[in-house]
C-alpha cells in the first residue's frame, strides 16, 4: 500500500531556479529514498537518507528528513532543463525494508 | 554501476495470450528482485518480491496465478502475465536490490515494459 505522498503533484519552473518537492509519510521508517523517472523509463536512485539523519547532499541535490513531522524534502538547486522528470520518494516501514513509492512530483524545467 | 536489463520494452498482444517479461542483472547477482506495476501518472505499485530459488511473495490483491514470477537464477527473474486481458495493460518495471547499503534496499530498475492487450 502507498506510504509516501509527494507534494506538489506538478511543478513548473524556469532554468536556474530551485525546485523543492516534499514527501509526507504515515508510519515510522527505516530509510527514505528519492528516485527520478524520465517519461516511459525505469527509475533511477538519487539519494538515501536514514531515519537517524536530518540532511544529506549530493551535487545539486539536498534532502532533509524530519521524522517528527514524518516528512522529507528534495531540493534541486540551479535547475536545468535536463532535470525535467518525475521524482518519487520511497519509504520502508520499520520491520520491512521494501520501498513503497508515492505518486511522484512531475517537474518541468523550462529552458 | 549496477545495471538491470528488462525486455521486451514494448509488447502488444491479443486478449487471452500470455506474455513473458524478463529482468536480468547484468553485472551483479540479485538475490531479491521486485516487480512493480505503474499506471499513467500514478505511483509504482509493488506486485511481488522475487527471491532466487524460492517462491515469490505477492502483495495483497495480486493474483499469483495471473502473474507468474520465476527467479531461477541469481541474475534472472521473469514475470509472465497469463491469459492477458485489456485491464492488464500497464507499465511493468522490475528492480533489483543493490548491495552496499546495509539495512536498506536501494533499487536499480530496469527500463520497464509497456504491455498493451488488445
Amino acid at each position: 500500500s502507498q506510504q509516501g505522498e509527494e507534494d506538489p503533484q506538478a511543478l513548473s519552473i524556469q532554468e536556474g531556479e530551485n525546485a523543492t518537492m516534499n514527501c509526507s509519510y504515515k508510519t515510522s521508517i527505516n530509510n527514505l529514498q528519492w528516485y527520478r523517472q524520465n517519461s516511459g523509463r525505469g527509475l533511477v536512485h538519487l539519494i538515501l537518507i536514514r531515519s537517524n539523519e536530518r540532511e544529506k547532499h549530493s551535487g545539486r541535490l539536498r534532502v532533509t528528513l524530519d521524522t517528527s513531522k514524518k516528512s522529507s524534502s528534495l531540493l534541486i538547486t540551479a535547475s536545468r532543463a535536463a532535470d525535467t522528470a518525475s521524482y518519487f520518494c520511497a519509504t520502508d516501514r520499520e520491520g520491512s525494508y521494501i520501498p513503497t513509492f508515492g505518486r511522484g512530483t512531475s517537474l518541468i524545467v523550462h529552458p | 554501476g549496477a545495471v538491470v536489463s528488462q525486455h521486451p520494452s514494448r509488447v502488444i498482444c491479443k486478449s487471452g495470450t500470455s506474455v513473458k517479461i524478463e529482468c536480468r542483472s547484468l553485472d551483479f547477482q540479485a538475490t531479491t528482485m521486485f516487480w512493480y506495476r505503474q499506471f499513467p501518472k500514478q505511483s509504482l505499485m509493488l506486485m511481488a518480491t522475487s527471491n532466487e530459488g524460492s517462491k515469490a511473495t505477492y502483495e495483497q490483491g495480486v493474483e499469483k496465478d495471473k502473474f507468474l514470477i520465476n527467479h531461477a537464477s541469481l541474475t534472472l527473474s521473469t514475470l509472465t502475465v497469463t491469459s492477458a486481458h485489456p485491464e492488464d495493460s500497464s507499465f511493468y518495471i522490475c528492480s533489483a536490490s543493490v548491495q552496499g547499503a546495509p539495512g536498506a534496499n536501494v533499487l536499480t530498475f530496469g527500463a520497464g515494459s509497456r504491455l498493451t492487450v488488445l
